[in-house]
């Protein structure tokens, strides 16, 4: 199994730009997270989803930041316009649905605003 | 609300020594516990769980502890390797409606294996 995936590993971009940041769930899972971690605030959970439905969005820090689940087996997490303060490593983690397992997480995008 | 925190953030151990890594959690309504690694430039990994009902579990050089009345686990890791060198966050999850569980991680403890 290839375990989560995300693409890009890194992006650097300017202030203003959009962002789009991608991950592929582990197979036959169907819990999706999105976390952003900093040094300062740690790990973040920012939106889940099960069966491609969003459960739990309050951690979105505004409405700059969304995400989709197009379906089952993918996501995008999108950032428009960035910002410096957007910087940080994001993760997904996939889960299987429903049920409390853990989570696995992929190798993160670091996202640096200029 | 619910908070996970860590005791200590950064943990020196003698290479061949144990460690051993705490965590207090906030919310009684958790009854599940993780621990993940994370490495430089990696995602979290994860290493043990442990349920509610249970109070110590044992992996492969590492035991998990769970004492529920004083709100507390930690990590036991036996003859610290190199590779053990990690950040160490434990999770705790908790019914967030609908029949869904939400993880919530502590800042983390850095560990450091002195060679």
């Amino acid at each position: 199994d290839a375990g989560v995936i995300q693409s890009p590993r890194h992006e650097v971009t300017e202030m203003g730009q959009e962002v789009t940041l991608r991950c592929k769930l582990i197979s036959g899972h169907n819990s999706l997270f999105w976390y952003r971690q900093t040094m300062m605030r740690g790990l973040e959970l920012l939106i889940y989803f099960n069966n491609n439905v969003p459960i739990d969005d309050s951690g979105m820090p505004e409405d700059r930041f969304s995400a989709k689940m197009p379906n089952a087996s993918f996501s995008t997490l999108k950032i428009q316009p960035s910002e410096p303060r957007d910087s940080a490593v994001y993760f997904c983690a996939s889960r299987r649905g429903g049920t409390n397992y853990e989570q696995y997480f992929g190798p993160g995008t670091r996202l640096t605003v200029t | 609300g619910e908070s996970v925190g860590l005791h200590l953030p950064t943990l020196s151990v003698q290479e061949g020594d144990n460690s051993i890594i705490n965590c207090a959690y906030s919310n009684s309504a958790s009854d599940y516990f993780i621990w993940y690694k994370q490495e430089s430039g990696k995602g979290p990994q994860f290493i043990i769980d442990i349920r509610s009902n249970m109070d110590k579990r044992q992996g492969q050089r590492v035991t998990v502890l769970l004492n529920k009345t004083v709100k507390h686990l930690s990590l036991q890791i036996a003859a610290t390797q190199p590779g053990d060198s990690a950040v160490y966050f434990c999770a705790g999850s908790s019914p967030s409606g609908a029949g869904s569980y939400q993880l919530t991680f502590g800042k983390g403890t850095k560990l450091s294996v002195i060679p």
